[in-house]
């Protein structure tokens, strides 16, 4: 069955902190991994997108890779303002352009 | 440039009852989607549109329906409203294979 799942559930971290959250993956014909940042009460604001495994990418304290099997995000030196949900979402073969989401990270950084 | 705009923001209904959410996608987007998410989870896949016609359907029961018009917008459809389809709808806009998410409309079931 197809299936993402995202640890850890929750993450606190001291700002400037990094840490690395994962996102495990099973399914056929992968398409592509999608990172999106979530803010309470707010719709998903999007991050990376991912499509072959060893691609790399980076935008300001955050960089997402991607293997065979799962994904990470790497959060470098992270300040109070990243605090949020980091959602991994995938697309493949048998979903057409929908996706299937992992469950998130609660991601809170304390000042 | 304006993102994907969803009306309304929030919502209470009464159980039994019907609602529908409205989605505007971003300009030039032709595929429109329907997620449900519940506190505290991902997103789930209800219904995508696109050129007008139903591209995919999620595991979600007959009360729920969706259309899409000739401008591209969308609406989304519940009937017999049941305590457990309190949740943020969300609409995702689609070029290609990625997706831009509105701000959702928070539903409450009462």
């Amino acid at each position: 069955e197809d299936q993402v799942t995202q640890s850890p559930e929750a993450l606190r971290l001291q700002e400037g902190e990094s840490s690395s959250l994962n996102c495990s993956y099973t399914v056929s014909g992968l398409r592509g991994l999608f990172w999106y940042r979530q803010d309470p009460g707010k719709g998903p604001e999007f991050l990376f997108t991912l499509y072959s495994a060893g691609e790399e990418k980076e935008k300001e304290r955050l960089k997402a890779t991607l293997t065979k099997k799962e994904s990470f995000l790497h959060i470098t030196a992270p300040k109070p303002e990243d605090s949020a949900t980091y959602l991994c979402a995938v697309q493949a073969d048998n979903y057409g352009q929908n996706f299937v989401f992992g469950p998130g990270t609660r991601l809170s950084v304390l000042p | 440039d304006a993102g994907v705009t969803q009306s309304p923001t929030h919502l209470i209904k009464t159980r039994g009852q019907h609602v529908t959410l409205r989605c505007s996608p971003i300009s030039g987007h032709k595929s429109v989607s329907w997620y449900q998410q519940v506190l505290g989870q991902g997103p789930q896949f209800i219904f995508q549109y696109y050129e007008k016609e139903e591209r995919g359907r999620g595991n979600f029961p007959d009360r729920f329906s969706a259309r899409q018009f000739p401008n591209y917008s969308s609406e989304l459809n519940v009937n017999a409203l049941l305590l457990g389809d309190s949740a943020l709808y969300l609409c995702a806009s689609s070029w290609a294979f990625e997706a831009f998410f509105g701000q959702g409309t928070r539903l409450t079931v009462v």
